[in-house]
């Protein structure tokens, strides 16, 4: 079945510094991927998203490249701010999926990202 | 702004006293969602609606039901909560089930506490 692998957690880091929060996923189709961020208290909001090989996803700084040959969607940004604190979930949704996947999200185990001043 | 609203934001209930979770959406999308998320956990799917179709996930207790009266709303219904069932529930839509690029928009969540 399909699964979705984030880096564990917690992460914490310094304003401006560099993210990179590591994805990779198993689906037995040509799934779509998705960030989602949820910040304290809110529900998730959709980050960015790739629905093919090569596309780039890219919204509020952040960007991520769907790499089928490495089956990862990895989340990066170039200079964090305190405002990034927050969950971050990768998500993926097979169209090919049968039976009960049909049409269902897949995530990963999310990853705290903490951003200090 | 089309968008996805919760009522309440925070709702407090009683142990065994049924509680009802409101959802409503402008994106006049046909599948509506719940999902129940503890702590910093993902979301665990309960149920959805395609239009009208109701599809149960098999390990959602019997305890919770659901009602989508029309396009626009979908309630869920948590007949005798118990202190396991304090949560954040998420209701999302998507405009189809299944496909290329579908993507499912979330609501701001209400977060239950059962006393």
């Amino acid at each position: 079945g399909n699964s979705v692998t984030q880096m564990e957690g917690p992460v914490t880091l310094s304003e401006e510094a560099f993210l990179t929060i590591n994805c990779t996923y198993t689906a037995t189709g040509y799934p779509s991927l998705f960030w989602y961020v949820q910040y304290p208290g809110e529900g998730l909001q959709l980050l960015l998203k790739a629905t093919k090989a090569d596309d780039k996803g890219s919204n509020k700084g952040f960007e991520a490249t769907y790499r089928k040959e490495t089956t990862s969607f990895h989340l990066e940004k170039g200079s964090v701010q305190v405002s990034d604190s927050a969950v971050y979930f990768c998500a993926l949704s097979d169209p090919n999926a049968g039976g009960t996947s049909y049409g269902k999200l897949t995530f990963g185990q999310g990853t705290i990202l903490t951003v200090h001043p | 702004d089309a968008m996805v609203i919760q009522n309440p934001r925070y709702q407090v209930t009683q142990f065994g006293k049924p509680v009802t979770l409101s959802c409503s959406q402008t994106l006049n999308h046909n599948v509506m969602y719940w999902y129940q998320q503890k702590s910093s956990q993902a979301p665990k799917l309960l149920f959805h609606y395609y239009d009208k179709d109701f599809n149960n996930e098999a390990d959602t207790p019997d305890n919770f039901q659901s009602r989508r009266p029309n396009t626009s709303f979908c309630f869920l219904d948590i007949r005798s909560p118990g202190l396991g069932d304090a949560a954040m529930y998420l209701c999302a839509t998507s405009r189809d089930l299944g496909g290329w690029g579908i993507t499912q928009y979330f609501g701001p969540g209400t977060r239950l506490t059962v006393l």
